[in-house]
């Protein structure tokens, strides 16, 4: 089956350790997205990638880092530098090209950091 | 300042109800898109629309470019259609997608 997965479902980590967060698409969609949702507000962008090898910041990429090495893989790592790390994390992809291609998003990964 | 309002942000209805959601937005945009997100927190696609009006099952969505602004019906409600329905619109860039917060659908039987 087509999708989207993050892994894993939860995730603890004590503060000062840096975590990565996996997602994996076999969707052969070129542009991929990380986003953040907490309580109340609406999923915000960290990082966006449209080809391999090549990504974007978004609106909230302070203390976050990415890859883009192969085109189904779009890692997300949450580093020590992010002030307040916990929270819901998304991963999309959708195909790029002229066309208006809505969004596919993976399960999330909620992260929890004490 | 949020570029994209949606309201109400928390809904309660009774089943069979007719329901409609607003969402507004400040920005140009190649398309709007509808979501929907259980408790478990999956986001699952309902509707991508540029203009005019989409229809799917009980569903329907609306657009109007010039005043900026879509919505989203249920028809003849059900209690499984309690959820968190999210706009998200498409920037003319064609690459970000900027998020509504959220209604948050409660449908009782």
């Amino acid at each position: 089956d087509g999708g989207i997965t993050q892994s894993p479902k939860y995730l603890f980590r004590k503060e000062g350790q840096n975590v990565t967060l996996s997602c994996e698409q076999n969707l052969n969609h070129d542009a991929m997205y990380w986003y953040r949702q907490d309580p109340g507000q609406g999923l915000r962008l960290i990082y966006y990638s449209q080809i391999v090898n090549d990504f974007q910041k978004g609106d909230i990429a302070e203390g976050y880092s990415v890859s883009r090495e192969k085109k189904e893989s779009f890692p997300l790592t949450v580093t020590s530098a992010q002030k307040n790390p916990t929270a819901f994390y998304l991963c999309a992809s959708r195909p790029r090209g002229a066309g208006v291609y809505e969004q596919y998003f993976g399960p999330g990964t909620r992260l929890t950091v004490t | 300042k949020n570029e994209v309002e949606q309201s109400p942000q928390n809904l309660t209805a009774q089943e069979g109800e007719f329901i409609t959601i607003n969402c507004s937005y400040s920005v140009g945009i190649s398309a709007l898109h509808w979501l929907q997100q259980h408790p478990g927190g999956g986001i699952v696609s309902l509707f991508m629309l540029s203009s005019g009006k989409k229809k799917h099952g009980r569903l329907i969505a609306t657009i109007n470019i010039q005043e900026k602004h879509s919505s989203l019906h249920i028809t003849a409600s059900h209690p499984r259609d309690s959820a968190v329905y999210i706009c998200a619109v498409l920037l003319n860039t064609g690459n970000q997608f900027y998020f509504g917060t959220g209604t948050s659908l409660t449908v009782i039987p």
